[in-house]
Protein backbone atom coordinates (compact mmCIF):
# COMPACT_ATOMS: atom_id res chain seq x y z
CA UNK A 1 0.00 0.00 0.00
CA UNK A 2 0.68 3.80 -0.31
CA UNK A 3 3.24 5.32 2.40
CA UNK A 4 3.01 9.09 3.57
CA UNK A 5 3.33 11.32 0.91
CA UNK A 6 3.89 15.21 1.50
CA UNK A 7 3.83 17.79 -0.32
CA UNK A 8 5.16 19.86 -1.79
CA UNK A 9 8.85 18.09 -2.03
CA UNK A 10 10.73 21.43 -1.94
CA UNK A 11 9.59 25.15 -1.08
CA UNK A 12 11.56 28.36 -1.38
CA UNK A 13 9.24 31.25 -0.61
CA UNK A 14 10.43 34.57 0.76
CA UNK A 15 10.72 36.23 4.29
CA UNK A 16 7.21 37.40 5.57
CA UNK A 17 5.00 35.11 2.83
CA UNK A 18 2.54 32.47 4.05
CA UNK A 19 3.11 28.81 3.38
CA UNK A 20 1.27 25.45 3.43
CA UNK A 21 2.39 22.17 3.83
CA UNK A 22 0.46 18.86 3.44
CA UNK A 23 0.73 15.61 4.61
CA UNK A 24 -1.31 12.37 3.54
CA UNK A 25 -0.98 9.34 6.05
CA UNK A 26 -1.31 6.11 5.36
CA UNK A 27 -4.94 5.13 5.29
CA UNK A 28 -6.45 3.76 8.58
CA UNK A 29 -3.67 5.47 10.87
CA UNK A 30 -5.64 7.00 13.44
CA UNK A 31 -2.01 9.65 14.66
CA UNK A 32 -0.37 11.80 12.87
CA UNK A 33 2.76 13.93 13.80
CA UNK A 34 4.58 16.80 12.30
CA UNK A 35 8.50 17.10 12.74
CA UNK A 36 11.01 19.89 11.96
CA UNK A 37 14.17 18.40 11.40
CA UNK A 38 17.24 21.65 10.88
CA UNK A 39 19.85 21.08 9.44
CA UNK A 40 22.45 18.93 11.55
CA UNK A 41 19.77 18.46 13.75
CA UNK A 42 17.43 15.84 15.69
CA UNK A 43 13.78 15.93 15.00
CA UNK A 44 11.39 18.58 16.66
CA UNK A 45 8.15 17.22 17.84
CA UNK A 46 5.60 20.32 16.70
CA UNK A 47 2.12 18.78 16.70
CA UNK A 48 -0.11 15.26 17.22
CA UNK A 49 -3.31 14.62 16.17
CA UNK A 50 -4.97 11.42 17.31
CA UNK A 51 -8.51 10.73 16.25
CA UNK A 52 -11.14 13.16 16.79
CA UNK A 53 -8.83 14.18 20.00
CA UNK A 54 -7.74 17.68 20.17
CA UNK A 55 -4.30 17.66 19.04
CA UNK A 56 -1.28 17.85 21.09
CA UNK A 57 0.13 21.31 20.01
CA UNK A 58 2.94 21.92 22.79
CA UNK A 59 5.77 22.03 20.28
CA UNK A 60 4.74 24.56 18.17
CA UNK A 61 7.13 26.96 18.15
CA UNK A 62 5.15 30.30 17.92
CA UNK A 63 1.64 31.28 16.91
CA UNK A 64 2.85 31.59 13.50
CA UNK A 65 2.91 28.20 13.15
CA UNK A 66 -0.97 25.77 13.04
CA UNK A 67 -1.71 22.60 11.69
CA UNK A 68 -5.49 20.89 10.83
CA UNK A 69 -6.61 17.37 10.24
CA UNK A 70 -9.88 16.52 8.65
CA UNK A 71 -10.89 13.54 10.53
CA UNK A 72 -8.25 10.66 9.78
CA UNK A 73 -7.44 11.80 6.97
CA UNK A 74 -5.32 15.00 5.23
CA UNK A 75 -3.25 17.40 7.57
CA UNK A 76 -1.69 20.70 6.15
CA UNK A 77 0.43 22.50 8.56
CA UNK A 78 0.64 26.50 7.78
CA UNK A 79 3.20 28.73 8.52
CA UNK A 80 2.60 32.79 8.71
CA UNK A 81 4.82 35.47 8.04
CA UNK A 82 7.49 33.21 7.46
CA UNK A 83 10.74 33.67 9.16
CA UNK A 84 14.66 32.55 7.76
CA UNK A 85 14.98 30.67 10.83
CA UNK A 86 11.91 28.53 9.97
CA UNK A 87 14.23 27.11 7.21
CA UNK A 88 14.37 23.19 7.90
CA UNK A 89 12.47 20.16 6.34
CA UNK A 90 9.27 19.08 7.81
CA UNK A 91 8.67 15.65 8.07
CA UNK A 92 5.18 13.89 8.99
CA UNK A 93 4.60 10.70 10.20
CA UNK A 94 1.67 8.73 10.82
CA UNK A 95 0.93 5.55 13.18
CA UNK A 96 -1.84 2.89 14.07
CA UNK A 97 -1.84 4.10 17.12
CA UNK A 98 -2.92 0.47 18.67
CA UNK A 99 -0.07 -1.49 17.11
CA UNK A 100 2.84 0.13 19.80
CA UNK A 101 3.35 3.57 18.03
CA UNK A 102 5.74 2.64 15.06
CA UNK A 103 5.84 5.80 13.24
CA UNK A 104 5.91 5.88 9.10
CA UNK A 105 7.63 8.67 8.11
CA UNK A 106 6.65 10.66 4.54
CA UNK A 107 9.74 12.59 2.49
CA UNK A 108 9.54 15.15 3.93
CA UNK A 109 9.45 19.22 2.66
CA UNK A 110 12.39 20.96 2.47
CA UNK A 111 11.43 24.56 3.06
CA UNK A 112 13.75 27.68 2.49
CA UNK A 113 13.09 30.75 3.35
CA UNK A 114 14.89 33.86 1.54
CA UNK B 1 9.69 14.37 30.73
CA UNK B 2 11.70 11.89 28.45
CA UNK B 3 14.85 13.02 27.14
CA UNK B 4 17.27 10.94 24.95
CA UNK B 5 20.45 11.17 24.29
CA UNK B 6 22.53 10.21 21.22
CA UNK B 7 26.26 10.62 22.64
CA UNK B 8 28.19 9.89 19.16
CA UNK B 9 27.04 12.55 16.99
CA UNK B 10 29.68 11.52 14.26
CA UNK B 11 30.94 8.03 13.65
CA UNK B 12 33.64 7.21 10.43
CA UNK B 13 34.63 3.78 10.35
CA UNK B 14 36.03 1.38 7.37
CA UNK B 15 34.29 -1.17 6.00
CA UNK B 16 34.10 -4.37 8.07
CA UNK B 17 35.03 -2.38 11.50
CA UNK B 18 31.91 -3.15 13.98
CA UNK B 19 29.76 -0.48 15.03
CA UNK B 20 28.10 0.62 18.34
CA UNK B 21 26.19 3.74 18.85
CA UNK B 22 24.97 4.79 22.34
CA UNK B 23 21.64 5.62 23.17
CA UNK B 24 20.65 6.28 26.71
CA UNK B 25 17.32 7.84 27.94
CA UNK B 26 15.23 9.19 30.77
CA UNK B 27 12.28 7.76 31.67
CA UNK B 28 11.31 5.95 34.82
CA UNK B 29 8.30 4.13 33.72
CA UNK B 30 7.35 1.40 30.95
CA UNK B 31 8.95 2.64 27.54
CA UNK B 32 8.83 1.64 23.88
CA UNK B 33 12.10 2.02 21.86
CA UNK B 34 13.21 2.57 18.19
CA UNK B 35 16.19 3.06 15.89
CA UNK B 36 14.98 4.91 12.81
CA UNK B 37 17.98 5.04 9.97
CA UNK B 38 17.66 7.82 6.70
CA UNK B 39 19.77 7.15 3.94
CA UNK B 40 20.81 9.90 1.94
CA UNK B 41 18.06 11.08 0.16
CA UNK B 42 15.65 8.84 1.66
CA UNK B 43 12.98 9.23 4.00
CA UNK B 44 13.32 8.04 7.81
CA UNK B 45 12.41 4.42 8.31
CA UNK B 46 12.43 2.02 11.13
CA UNK B 47 15.43 0.26 12.35
CA UNK B 48 14.28 -2.51 14.91
CA UNK B 49 12.30 -1.26 17.61
CA UNK B 50 12.05 -2.47 21.79
CA UNK B 51 8.19 -3.34 23.28
CA UNK B 52 8.64 -6.09 25.41
CA UNK B 53 9.88 -9.45 26.08
CA UNK B 54 13.83 -10.86 25.15
CA UNK B 55 15.71 -7.51 25.51
CA UNK B 56 17.84 -8.15 22.40
CA UNK B 57 16.60 -7.33 19.34
CA UNK B 58 17.18 -8.10 15.76
CA UNK B 59 16.50 -5.48 13.03
CA UNK B 60 17.10 -5.51 9.46
CA UNK B 61 20.52 -5.39 7.60
CA UNK B 62 21.99 -7.44 10.59
CA UNK B 63 21.58 -4.86 13.35
CA UNK B 64 20.45 -5.10 16.72
CA UNK B 65 20.30 -3.32 19.78
CA UNK B 66 20.08 -4.37 23.45
CA UNK B 67 17.94 -2.70 26.11
CA UNK B 68 19.70 -2.61 29.79
CA UNK B 69 17.02 -0.93 32.25
CA UNK B 70 19.06 -0.60 34.77
CA UNK B 71 21.26 1.56 32.64
CA UNK B 72 18.46 3.32 30.43
CA UNK B 73 20.29 2.34 27.21
CA UNK B 74 19.21 1.33 23.86
CA UNK B 75 22.80 0.65 22.10
CA UNK B 76 22.73 0.30 18.28
CA UNK B 77 25.27 -2.42 16.90
CA UNK B 78 26.53 -4.38 14.17
CA UNK B 79 29.47 -6.64 14.12
CA UNK B 80 30.73 -5.62 10.26
CA UNK B 81 29.29 -2.56 8.75
CA UNK B 82 29.55 -1.67 5.00
CA UNK B 83 29.81 1.41 3.01
CA UNK B 84 25.69 1.04 2.19
CA UNK B 85 25.69 1.57 5.51
CA UNK B 86 26.49 5.51 5.41
CA UNK B 87 22.85 6.96 7.51
CA UNK B 88 21.50 9.11 9.57
CA UNK B 89 20.30 6.97 12.86
CA UNK B 90 18.11 8.14 15.40
CA UNK B 91 17.18 6.47 18.63
CA UNK B 92 13.63 7.22 19.98
CA UNK B 93 11.88 6.74 23.18
CA UNK B 94 7.98 7.18 24.17
CA UNK B 95 6.27 5.88 27.43
CA UNK B 96 4.77 2.46 27.17
CA UNK B 97 1.00 1.63 26.91
CA UNK B 98 0.48 3.00 30.68
CA UNK B 99 2.56 6.17 30.49
CA UNK B 100 -0.58 7.79 28.79
CA UNK B 101 1.98 9.43 25.89
CA UNK B 102 2.14 8.28 22.26
CA UNK B 103 4.42 11.41 21.46
CA UNK B 104 7.96 10.10 20.93
CA UNK B 105 11.21 11.82 21.83
CA UNK B 106 13.75 11.64 19.60
CA UNK B 107 17.75 11.74 19.99
CA UNK B 108 19.62 14.36 18.31
CA UNK B 109 21.20 11.45 15.72
CA UNK B 110 24.56 9.83 14.78
CA UNK B 111 26.08 10.59 11.37
CA UNK B 112 27.72 7.16 10.04
CA UNK B 113 30.38 7.25 7.58
CA UNK B 114 31.51 4.41 6.13
CA UNK B 115 34.41 4.03 4.16
CA UNK B 116 34.78 1.82 1.56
Amino acid sequence: GAGVSQSPSNKVTEKGKDVELRCDPISGHTALYWYRQRLGQGLEFLIYFQGNSAPDKSGLPSDRFSAERTGESVSTLTIQRTQQEDSAVYLCASSAIRVNNEQFFGPGTRLTVL
Amino acid sequence: AQSVSQHNHHVILSEAASLELGCNYSYGGTVNLFWYVQYPGQHLQLLLKYFSGDPLVKGIKGFEAEFIKSKFSFNLRKPSVQWSDTAEYFCAVNAGPSGGSYIPTFGRGTSLIVHP
